[in-house]
This record gives C-alpha cells, sequence and structure tokens, in this order.
C-alpha cells in the first residue's frame, strides 16, 4: 500500500517557539492532505484540509494564523505551529489520498515546555 | 452533521475469545465506511472498508458489513490474537480520497494470553 512518513516522529520544544512538521507521500502523489489533532485516549479532530498550490482549507475553530500549512509539491506538506504554547501539546497526524483511499503518517507527537 | 458513534471501551478479552466492536453513523447520504486501526506509539492503518449498503469489508481475519437499515458497521473477529491489542476506529467518508474522515472516539482493546 501507499506510504506516508511524517517528521519529526517527536519534537519538544520551549513555549513561543515555531516547529515545523513534514509530511510525504513516499511512493505516490497527492493532491490533497489533511491534517488532524488526537488528544491522549480520544478521536482524530480534522484540522485542515491542505491542497497543492492553493490555500490551505481549515476547520472552525482552528487559528489558520496559528497554524500554518505549506502545500508546496504533490509530495510535500508541512505544518508550521507557530508560537508554540503548552496547551498546544498533542499528537498530529497527516493523511494523503492514494487510490480512493486515505492513507496516514505514523503522526508526531509535539510537548511544549 | 455527520457522526460516528461507538462502544465505549476498554474491551478486555482473552486470547481466542470472539469480539465485536459495535459502530454506528449518521449521515444525511450514503457514505463510505471505514475501520482503521492504531497500534501503540504508532499511527492510523487502514484496516477494512465498505463503499456501499451490504458489502462486506474484511482484512486479518476481521470482518464488518455495511447495513444501511441499523446505520451500522459493527466490527467482529472470530479470535483474538494479543498482537490485535490496538486502538479501533470507525470512520466515514462521502468521497473516499477526495474528503477527509469523520472518525468515532475509538475503542481500546486488550487482548490478554
Amino acid at each position: 500500500g501507499a506510504v506516508v512518513s511524517q517528521h519529526p516522529s517527536w519534537v519538544i520544544c520551549k513555549s513561543g517557539t515555531s516547529v515545523k512538521i513534514e509530511c510525504r507521500s513516499l511512493d505516490f502523489q497527492a493532491t490533497t492532505m489533511f491534517w488532524y489533532r488526537q488528544f491522549p485516549k480520544q478521536s482524530l479532530m480534522l484540522m485542515a484540509t491542505s491542497n497543492e498550490g492553493s490555500k490551505a482549507t481549515y476547520e472552525q475553530g482552528v487559528e489558520k494564523d496559528k497554524f500554518l500549512i505549506n502545500h508546496a509539491s504533490l509530495t510535500l506538506s508541512t505544518l508550521t505551529v507557530t508560537s508554540a504554547h503548552p496547551e498546544d501539546s498533542s499528537f498530529y497526524i497527516c493523511s494523503a489520498n492514494s487510490q480512493m483511499t486515505q492513507y496516514f503518517g505514523p503522526g508526531t507527537r509535539l510537548t511544549v515546555l | 452533521g455527520d457522526s460516528v458513534t461507538q462502544m465505549e471501551g476498554p474491551v478486555t478479552l482473552s486470547e481466542e475469545a470472539f469480539l465485536t466492536i459495535n459502530c454506528t453513523y449518521t449521515a444525511t447520504g450514503y457514505p463510505s465506511l471505514f475501520w482503521y486501526v492504531q497500534y501503540p506509539g504508532e499511527g492510523l492503518q487502514l484496516l477494512l472498508k465498505a463503499t456501499k449498503a451490504d458489502d462486506k469489508g474484511s482484512n486479518k481475519g476481521f470482518e464488518a458489513t455495511y447495513r444501511k437499515e441499523t446505520t451500522s458497521f459493527h466490527l467482529e473477529k472470530g479470535s483474538v490474537q494479543v498482537s490485535d491489542s490496538a486502538v479501533y476506529f470507525c470512520a466515514l467518508t462521502y468521497q473516499p480520497g477526495n474528503t477527509p474522515l469523520v472518525f468515532g472516539k475509538g475503542t481500546r482493546l486488550s487482548v490478554i494470553a
């Protein structure tokens, strides 16, 4: 099946700094990628839809200036958490579509101190 | 809006026991239905799917049948193994590959030897 990777797998940062998370489709091209956030023992919540070559579409309640998404190529989408705070600590998961199926990355655990 | 409801966990079973995880959905149309599995520390993996009523998805001994009349997609396995211990998510979407998934809250399964 299709493979989606994320980097880094985990990151610890100080409050106020910015963190960039990469999502790559390794063996296919994806015009659309999705970013989800997962809190401990909870389900995945969609944050935004990332479209190659255009602006991302954010879900209600997600601050687009705080969670910057760039889908610069057909195999790469990035999520930058700007001026991170402890409440941004979470598990961030991306997904990409291939042949009518959504494939998920392994996730990135962000801890903001 | 559309939603997915799963049975509350955690579910603890002995090895070789029969597994059922209930999933019901609320949707305005006729979505495709999915089960994803998340092993500890990993991202989500597609377990099985069904795209229309009465379809049965199956994989690795797991099965689920799309029941339109009861708006359900219950996951079953005849004999669970310790390696099946994971969190299972039921999800739906209308255009697989183009639209994001709506997830249930997940059900944690622990299988003991």
